[in-house]
């Protein structure tokens, strides 16, 4: 089984800061890695996901994420962050021989101006 | 494309009473999930369909919950009698044939107080 740390629960921020999200894995197999973000009142919905190849992601609102096998880490960052990027955001994990996805507890971004 | 549709988004109930809440799944999707978030923590699964069959359910307390997804589309979750511990977001998922590559689409979830 897989299993997901998400090493921060709240980040704040300035607005045109950068910043960056922790997410550590553990699993026995090879993984596939997703972050998903939730939006004030809205569902989650999917970020980025890292499935094979270039271990560097990149989402279209200029996140992205770099898998790291040797540390077990994805972690999410994006240069200069706005206001609109105030979400909660998770990281989940599935193993190649495991269909189900496990999310870490979540790390709440607010962006102050 | 219309995503995934969840009734109600809100229920306040008291303990010993039962509940339930409805999924339509996005069109075409084969599997479909339910999710339990506690406050504080991510979702964690509780029941995932193919079709209208059951994958996996490990994770679903059969002495009070259960879940159906009659002809293969849309799906109801029941509790029945609720506790305290119940009170959550009850989140609804699809994904196209359920693979772990796969992106799950979620809906806006139910949020349930248990007084």
């Amino acid at each position: 089984a897989q299993s997901v740390t998400q090493l921060d629960s709240q980040v704040p921020v300035f607005e045109e800061a950068p910043v960056e999200l922790r997410c550590n894995y553990s699993s026995s197999v090879s993984v596939y890695l997703f972050w998903y973000v939730q939006y004030p009142n809205q569902g989650l919905q999917l970020l980025l996901k890292y499935l094979s190849g270039s271990t560097l992601v990149e989402s279209i609102n200029g996140f992205e994420a770099e898998f790291n096998k040797s540390q077990t880490s994805f972690h999410l960052r994006k240069p200069s962050v706005h206001i609109s990027d105030t979400a909660e955001y998770f990281c989940a994990v599935s193993g190649s021989n495991d269909y189900k996805l496990s999310f870490g507890a979540g790390t709440t971004v607010t962006v102050r101006a | 494309e219309a995503g995934v549709a969840q009734s109600p988004r809100y229920k306040i109930i008291e303990k010993r009473q039962s509940v339930a809440f409805w999924c339509n799944p996005i069109s075409g999707h084969a599997t479909l999930y339910w999710y339990q978030q506690i406050l504080g923590q991510g979702p964690k699964l509780l029941i995932q369909f193919q079709n209208n069959g059951v994958v996996d359910d490990s994770q679903l307390p059969k002495d009070r919950f259960s879940a159906e997804r009659l002809k293969g589309v849309d799906s109801t979750l029941k509790i029945q009698p609720a506790k305290l511990e119940d009170s959550a977001v009850y989140l609804c998922a699809s994904s196209l044939d359920g693979g772990s590559q796969e992106t799950q689409y979620f809906g806006p979830g139910t949020r349930l107080l248990v007084l």
